[in-house]
């Protein structure tokens, strides 16, 4: 069991849009409806944006949203603003375990 | 309003077993569809998950670590614990606890403050 694959880091103005992918393979993003994301502040942890792929918790903002094609889920967030910047990891259902990604570091220029 | 908090030792030696807690409040995990899980995360590095356990005591193990994990609960506590044996460096990492629940399946919707873990001798 791998760790998803991330792009290690992104980067978008304010106001811009930035997508996040995460790839992984047919025995966990590509096999279950059950991908996950989380944005990470320096020093605190980790805070569900987007579960099932595509729907946000209550109070998530809706600049955030999730996509899945294949093997790779997506998140595109839109609208970017200072406090985005952050860390954000994906996570997938494996079929009786779950899987991280590696982590991609945003910074709004 | 759900909460969780990790507790245990800050320092442990190579080789040592290590026990966590995690103490929560705002649910009960004798609810049917609710879950407690454990996820590290080493300095600088990226998360991993490591156990969870559900309320009907189904046990889930990350593959690469299940020989060295244990989880339990103890539901009249409101507490779910996590030991790990043959700590090595390597092992050094903030432990988290977090919430599943059947309404937002097969993700932890809120997470605990943390507790960093240090393995030297």
């Amino acid at each position: 069991q791998s760790a998803l694959t991330q792009p290690r880091s992104v980067s978008g103005s304010p106001g811009q849009s930035v997508t996040i992918s995460c790839t992984g393979t047919s025995s966990d993003v590509g096999g279950y409806n059950y991908v996950s994301w989380y944005q990470q502040h320096p020093g605190k942890a980790p805070k569900l944006m987007i579960y099932d792929v595509s729907k946000r918790p209550s109070g998530v903002p809706d600049r955030f949203s999730g996509s899945k094609s294949g093997n790779t889920a997506s998140l595109t967030i839109s609208g970017l603003q200072a406090e985005d910047e952050a860390d954000y990891y994906c996570c997938s259902y494996a079929g009786s375990s779950w899987v991280f990604g590696g982590g991609t570091k945003l910074t709004v220029l | 309003q759900i909460t969780l908090k990790e507790s245990g030792p800050t320092l442990v030696k190579p080789t040592q077993t290590l026990t966590l807690t995690c103490t929560f409040s705002g649910f009960s995990l004798s609810t049917s569809g609710v879950g407690v899980g454990w996820i590290r995360q080493p300095p600088g590095k990226a998360l991993e998950w490591l156990a969870l356990i559900y309320w009907d005591d189904d046990k889930r193990y990350s593959p690469s670590l299940k020989s060295r994990l244990t989880i339990t609960k103890d539901t009249s506590k409101n507490q779910v614990v996590l030991t790990m044996t043959n700590m090595d460096p390597v092992d050094t990492a903030t432990y988290y606890c977090a919430h599943m629940i059947w309404s937002i399946p097969n993700a932890f919707d809120i997470w605990g403050q943390g507790t960093m873990v240090t393995v030297s001798s």
